[in-house]
């Protein structure tokens, strides 16, 4: 168990959708990250937050985007959904400090299917 | 982040040490060297990371070697659970994960 938590498991939903999924960092983490996993394009980096200010942006869709609140817990918005948004979205924090390097910790992830 | 290339996939029988080899040899000299392997579609676990010197947890031995342009995971008795891929990431905050390497531990 990483301490990270990620809700929902699993949801399935329509094509032009709106979902939001959940993550809640581990125990004085400041920063979280988002990433993607799709069967073509492997693990994909979306977005960093810390301390609630967004820090580094990856290949995240206009259709997409996060916040992270003054509990540090974060939301990733999905919006417009198409088919190829289907994949396991998954969440890392980590203490976000740089010294040592800042080993980032995954959640279990959220299934996202849209039919 | 520096690229990095490894075996798409490698075999160990139960009980050996496994070696996965990892290439990353545009690293720059504040990227760290991580590691860290995903099971089935459980979220990816880390294992050890490092930047210049050899590490050693209780999980696995990290060896980078002198010029940093390539290091070595070691599983020192792999077991049937340590079957996975497993990732090898230059960089520094975002991770950038390639295809990483398919481990089969076999009995």
């Amino acid at each position: 168990d990483s301490g990270v938590t990620q809700t929902p498991k699993h949801l399935i939903t329509a094509t032009g959708q709106r979902v939001t999924l959940r993550c809640s960092p581990r125990s004085g983490d400041l920063s979280v990250y988002w990433y993607q996993q799709s069967l073509d394009q492997g693990l994909q980096f979306l977005i960093q937050y810390y301390n609630g200010e967004e820090r580094a942006k990856g290949n995240i869709l206009e259709r997409f985007s996060a916040q992270q609140f003054p509990d540090l817990h974060s939301e990733l918005n999905l919006s417009s959904l198409e088919l190829g948004d289907s994949a396991l979205y998954f969440c890392a924090s980590s203490a976000g400090t740089s010294g040592r390097g800042d080993t980032q910790y995954f959640g279990p992830g959220t299934r996202l299917t849209v039919l | 982040d520096a690229k990095t290339t490894q075996p798409p996939s490698m075999d160990c029988a139960e009980g050996r040490a496994a070696n996965l080899p990892c290439n990353h040899s545009t690293i720059s000299g504040n990227e760290y060297v991580y590691w860290y392997r995903q099971i089935h579609s459980q979220g990816p676990q880390y294992i050890i990371h490092g930047l210049k010197n050899n590490e050693t947890n209780e999980m696995a031995s990290l060896i980078i070697t002198e010029d940093r342009k390539s290091s070595t995971l070691i599983l020192p008795h792999a077991t049937l659970r340590d079957t996975a891929v497993y990732y090898c990431i230059a960089g520094r905050g975002k991770l950038i994960f390639g295809q990483g390497t398919e481990l089969s531990v076999k009995p």
